[in-house]
């Protein structure tokens, strides 16, 4: 089993909608959770942290549910702009090494 | 400005040679990483540092060597030995380990 799973999609989705992401990790001890999102043919840009209570940064909520070992990316509104690919990247005991999953593509159409 | 420098963004090298990618920070972290992306694949980890002078290997080594003499400075040598050397090279630095990692623009290596 991967350490982190994604689903690639895409996610086709009009401007203004809601989408949103799941993103499921194998080690129970992992304790550290981020969003990243990566354009084409760019280096990937954090996003967001995950914390534990769940976080939001404007149109953007991150949540993370340990009991089921995932976390999700909510965006509200979508813009044309949020078209990207979104990394989730959770932490790795012992070493707390960085492990990426392979992204979920999002495409918002006018 | 502070930042992560990766050099130079495009590459381009016979097949055989070795060649070096350079990465520096000055963002006094003391994590950082290499990373690698093929063509609508995922980052898989190449090597890591979490300090001066020491380093391991991540799920991709075979084919690549590092060295963390100083803690701004991490370069990746990729070898002969390394069978499909042609990718997106990223190099990541965090202020410590586990926390959030910043990215450079990345060096795209074309071995022919």
């Amino acid at each position: 089993r991967k350490e982190v799973e994604q689903d690639p999609g895409p996610f086709n989705v009009p401007e203004g909608a809601t989408v949103a992401f799941n993103c499921t990790y194998s080690n129970s001890a992992s304790q550290s959770f981020f969003w990243y999102r990566q354009d084409c043919r760019k280096e990937p840009k954090l996003l967001m942290s995950v914390y534990s209570s769940g976080n939001e940064d404007g149109r953007f909520t991150a949540q993370l549910n340990r009991a089921s070992q995932y976390i999700s990316l909510l965006i509200r509104d979508s813009k044309l702009s949020d078209s990207a690919t979104y990394l989730c990247v959770v932490t790795s005991p012992p070493t707390d090494k960085l492990i990426f999953g392979t992204g979920t593509r999002l495409q918002v159409f006018p | 400005d502070g930042g992560i420098t990766q050099s130079p963004k495009y590459l381009f090298r016979k097949e055989g040679q070795n060649v070096t990618l350079s990465c520096e920070q000055n963002l006094n972290h003391d994590a950082m990483y290499w990373y690698r992306q093929d063509p609508g694949q995922g980052l898989r980890l190449i090597y890591y540092s979490q300090i001066v002078n020491d380093f391991q290997k991540g799920d991709i080594a075979e084919g690549y060597s590092v060295s963390r003499e100083k803690k701004e400075s991490f370069p990746l040598t990729v070898t002969s030995a390394q069978k499909n050397p042609t990718a997106f090279y990223l190099c990541a630095s965090s202020i410590q380990r586990g926390t959030e990692a910043f990215f450079g623009q990345g060096t795209r290596l074309t071995v022919v």
